[in-house]
């Protein structure tokens, strides 16, 4: 049972290129999230999913896109990326919305 | 909106002092959970509080859900080396949950 799974674990971009992270769970969870993590600013909510084919956004939604065509996993898309973009990525399931997340590993953003 | 403040956002300790961290809430919340993720590491779910004023422990550490349901405490007593890391609350709004900016507990050489 390996939980969430991220890949990649690390990424470097030039600035405008793109990208997608994946986020893969095997715990039939229905609701996925996705959040960035800068230093000293804690977990901010960039979207999130209630179901398989939902999606919609949180905090900081901006520059980034979702898709969710499989309960299982959840994908995050940089467009056009930035250095402001830079960070570290955590998804994360819950069997209930608002309750007991599971994170994954991360995966470390550097846009140059 | 709503917002979790948490504080300190540092503590250094010597190892076997007590630690505690605090969360205040602008509003009342549903459930307030705790998270702890070590360095270099991903959070990992500690427990989560629901009734007013309830407590709970694990082992040396003790959590705490005011009676307001607005405020929360988690404290450690006599930290260990295995304690280090950024605690983390996180309140249940309207439907999302609302993180604290964490607290990071570091052991002084």
């Amino acid at each position: 049972n390996a939980g969430v799974t991220q890949t990649p674990k690390f990424r470097v971009l030039k600035t405008g290129q793109s990208m997608t992270l994946l986020c893969a769970q095997d715990m039939n969870h229905e609701y996925m999230y996705w959040y960035r993590q800068d230093p000293g600013m804690g977990l901010r909510l960039i979207h999130y999913s209630v179901g398989e084919g939902t999606t919609a956004k949180g905090e900081v939604p901006d520059g980034y896109n979702v898709s969710r065509l499989k309960k299982q996993n959840f994908l995050l898309g940089l467009e056009s990326a930035a250095p402001s973009q830079t960070s570290v990525y955590f998804c994360a399931s819950s069997s209930t919305l608002g309750y007991g997340y599971t994170f994954g590993s991360g995966t470390r953003l550097t846009v140059v | 909106g709503q917002q979790v403040m948490q504080i300190p956002q540092y503590q250094h300790v010597q190892e076997g002092e007590d630690f505690t961290t605090y969360c205040n809430s602008s509003t009342t919340l549903s459930n307030i959970q705790w998270y702890k993720q070590r360095p270099g590491g991903h959070p990992v779910f500690l427990i989560q509080l629901v009734k007013s004023g309830e407590v709970k422990k694990q082992k040396r550490l003790t959590f705490q859900f005011g009676e307001a349901k607005k405020n929360s405490s988690l404290h450690i007593t006599a930290t260990q080396t295995t304690d280090v890391g950024t605690y983390f609350c996180a309140g249940r709004g309207n439907y999302q949950l609302i993180w604290g900016a964490g607290t990071k507990l570091i052991i002084k050489p």
